[in-house]
């Protein structure tokens, strides 16, 4: 079974700090897909990045970053310079890759940012 | 425009009632799900559609019953509301064997 653990259930910082967020999962599938999805207080889910799992180039884009260890089993993500717009709930989530029909997604149990100006 | 857009976006309902939330999406996307998000903010898969055919069928009560008239729509019908039905229930969608789910602004169902 795939599991998804976000061992940090809140952070906060003073804007303007580096915020990063691990997670760490588990699955038997030698290919799968790892994602961040952000919530902030208006409730909606946000895509932000998907990572293959053969695939453990690291990548930055714009304030965010994420850093995939497969070694590890983890895919922590970075807000570089945070702002207080950033603030939200943040999942991390895994699927199986290549099925015919059907991936679901199983996420984390999230992890609250709280930026204060 | 809207990609997945789920109506209504409040429901608050007494116990016993029947009610429905419709799901639609623009994105082209031929796979479409229902998730489930209690109050301490878990989500998990309810349900998974690929091309109007039940794909995924997570343990949920025979009360819940999605319905897809078209791969662009998915809608849940629940049965006999119960408090623990409580929750925020989000619409999503994707391509086959990508796994990026698009999601729809939630609907917040509060059973009283």
């Amino acid at each position: 079974a795939q599991k998804v653990t976000q061992a940090q259930t809140e952070i906060s910082v003073v804007e303007k700090e580096d915020v990063t967020l691990d997670c760490v999962y588990e699955t038997r599938d030698t290919t799968y897909y790892l994602f961040w999805y952000k919530q902030p207080p208006s409730g909606e889910l946000v895509f932000l990045i998907r990572r293959n799992s053969f695939d453990e180039q690291n990548e930055i884009s714009g304030r965010y970053s994420w850093n995939f260890q497969k070694s590890t089993s983890s895919f922590n993500f970075t807000i570089t310079a945070s702002q207080v717009v950033d603030s939200a709930v943040y999942f991390c989530a895994l699927s199986e890759a290549f099925k015919a029909a059907g991936n679901k997604l199983t996420f984390g149990g999230g992890t609250r940012v709280l930026v204060k100006p | 425009d809207t990609a997945v857009s789920q109506t209504p976006k409040y429901l608050v309902t007494q116990m016993g009632n029947d009610k429905s939330i419709k799901c639609e999406q623009n994105l082209g996307h031929d796979t479409m799900y229902w998730y489930k998000q209690d109050s301490k903010k878990f989500l998990k898969i309810m349900f998974s559609y690929n091309n109007k055919e039940l794909i995924i069928n997570e343990t949920v009560p025979n009360r819940f019953s999605p319905k897809s008239p078209d791969k662009a729509h998915l809608n849940l019908h629940i049965n006999s509301l119960e408090l623990g039905d409580s929750a925020v229930y989000f619409c999503a969608s994707s391509t086959t064997g990508v796994g990026e789910a698009f999601f729809g602004q939630g609907t917040r169902l509060t059973v009283v």
